[in-house]
């Protein structure tokens, strides 16, 4: 079965400006994820999607960013605007979503997009 | 959120060595383990789920044991070799109704040296 793909993979703008990355989940997976991932860290959740009712957003800044997800497939995440401490890699994923055996729920995650903010 | 911790941060591996490094999680509500691997360039992959204290899994050259009542896992390497050079990450899930929600510990980046 094809992965999940994410568009672009680098990105560098300046402080202020606006950036959109978008994914495209594993055919059939009602739930997506974005996660953010500062170098040195480990990736932390942004926003959880269960078909295309958000979840979570509890870490979502939502003055710059904000995330759809249309018909319950593709997703696109924004930032606007962009600032210095945003550079980071901004990984997607999906998963069954089975309710009631979500803790073995294996995630499948995007090569991610790399962003610089200059 | 949890508090999930891996150690050490990084370490350097001389090719054919064997290694393993450690995930730290809390003993209390505890209902899986997941094991990551995440290449340069690449997605990150899943390695196993451990959900039983005592688990064993072994994919390769690559295993991992979990102890739920003291809050620990290891991930041993045998005779590592370059194409495990990678960030490993574990993550311990939260309870929700729809789906689960991850917290990553902040990885363990191993480098084979040939």
């Amino acid at each position: 079965e094809a992965g999940v793909a994410q568009s672009p993979r680098y990105k560098i703008i300046e402080k202020r400006q606006s950036v959109a990355f978008w994914c495209n989940p594993i055919s059939g997976h009602a739930t997506l994820y974005w996660y953010q991932q500062i170098l040195g860290q480990g990736p932390k959740l942004l926003i959880q999607f269960q078909n295309n009712g958000v979840v979570d957003d509890s870490q979502l800044p939502k003055d710059r960013f904000s995330a759809e997800r249309l018909k319950g497939v593709d997703s696109t995440l924004k930032i606007q605007p962009a600032k210095l401490e945003d550079s980071a890699v901004y990984l997607c994923a999906s998963s069954h979503g089975l309710a009631g055996v979500g803790f073995t729920d294996t995630q499948y995650f995007g090569p991610g997009t790399r962003l610089t903010v200059l | 959120i949890l508090n999930v911790e891996q150690s050490p941060q990084s370490l350097h591996v001389q090719e054919g060595d064997s290694t393993n490094f450690t995930c730290s999680f809390p003993s209390s509500n505890f209902y899986a383990l997941h094991w990551y691997r995440w290449e340069t360039a690449k997605s990150p992959e899943a390695l196993f789920v451990m959900t039983l204290n005592g688990d064993e899994k072994k994919k390769g050259r690559i295993s991992a044991t979990l102890n739920t009542k003291e809050g620990y896992s290891y991930l041993y390497i045998k005779g590592s070799q370059p194409e495990d050079s990678a960030t490993y990450l574990c993550a311990s899930p939260e309870i929700k109704a729809a789906g689960n929600k991850l917290t990553f510990g902040g990885g363990t980046r191993v480098l084979v040296k040939p």
